[in-house]
């Protein structure tokens, strides 16, 4: 079974810094998908990002880049120039490429707080 | 406007009283999950389903059914909450996971005493 961890339960940072997030699997697939959702305190949860693992290049959406390290199964997302609103809880999750398979595996989470 | 709506957004109940928070879409999609998000375990998948009566379980199904007649909506039975299903619950559909994702609705507060 896949498996995801985070092992950052909690981060902090000044507005208009840079801050990664950690974030490690577990899988015996060569292929499979990685994805970052933040979740506000109005608790909906938020695309951010996604990536394919047969892609060498990493994903990118704006202030939001992943560092996709597949040889160490590591995807850390690195928040650029941070905002007020980027305070949130922040998952990774990870879904291999079988098909059938729509089960969308979560790590536990960090909690960012941007700090003014 | 396209998006996955959940009902209620909170809900106390007693033990054994059996509950139904309801899930609809209407962006047309395949798939629908419920998931349960408890402070340091993140989101667990409950059930799934691939289209209409087709369903299956998730990591965590115990305590809880689904049912998929109509492909907008997705409900989830609790036919006797106890206080471990304690959670905050969040419906999700998409038209392919490994290429969108799952949009998520607003989420389901339960509180079973």
């Amino acid at each position: 079974a896949q498996t995801v961890t985070q092992s950052q339960p909690e981060m902090s940072v000044q507005e208009a810094e840079t801050v990664t997030l950690s974030c490690t699997y577990d899988t015996s697939e060569s292929n499979y998908y990685l994805f970052w959702y933040k979740q506000p305190p109005s608790r909906q949860m938020i695309l951010v990002i996604r990536q394919e693992a047969y892609k060498q290049q990493n994903a990118t959406e704006n202030r939001f880049s992943v560092n996709f390290q597949k040889a160490a199964k590591s995807f850390s997302l690195k928040i650029s120039d941070s905002q007020l609103g980027d305070t949130a809880m922040y998952f990774c999750a990870f879904i291999d490429s079988n098909f059938g398979n729509e089960k969308l595996t979560f790590g536990t989470g960090t909690r960012l707080t941007i700090i003014p | 406007e396209a998006q996955v709506t959940q009902n209620p957004r909170y809900l106390i109940t007693v033990t054994g009283k059996k509950l139904t928070v309801t899930c609809s879409q209407n962006m047309n999609h395949e798939y629908m999950s419920w998931y349960r998000q408890d402070p340091g375990l993140g989101l667990r998948q409950i059930y799934y389903s691939m289209n209409v009566e087709v369903t299956d379980k998730g990591d965590v199904p115990e305590g809880y059914k689904v049912s998929r007649k109509e492909k907008r909506n997705f409900p989830l039975i609790l036919e006797s909450p106890s206080p471990n299903q304690t959670s905050l619950y969040f419906c999700a559909s998409s038209f392919g996971v490994k290429n969108y994702g799952y949009t998520f609705g607003s989420g389901t507060r339960l509180t079973v005493v």
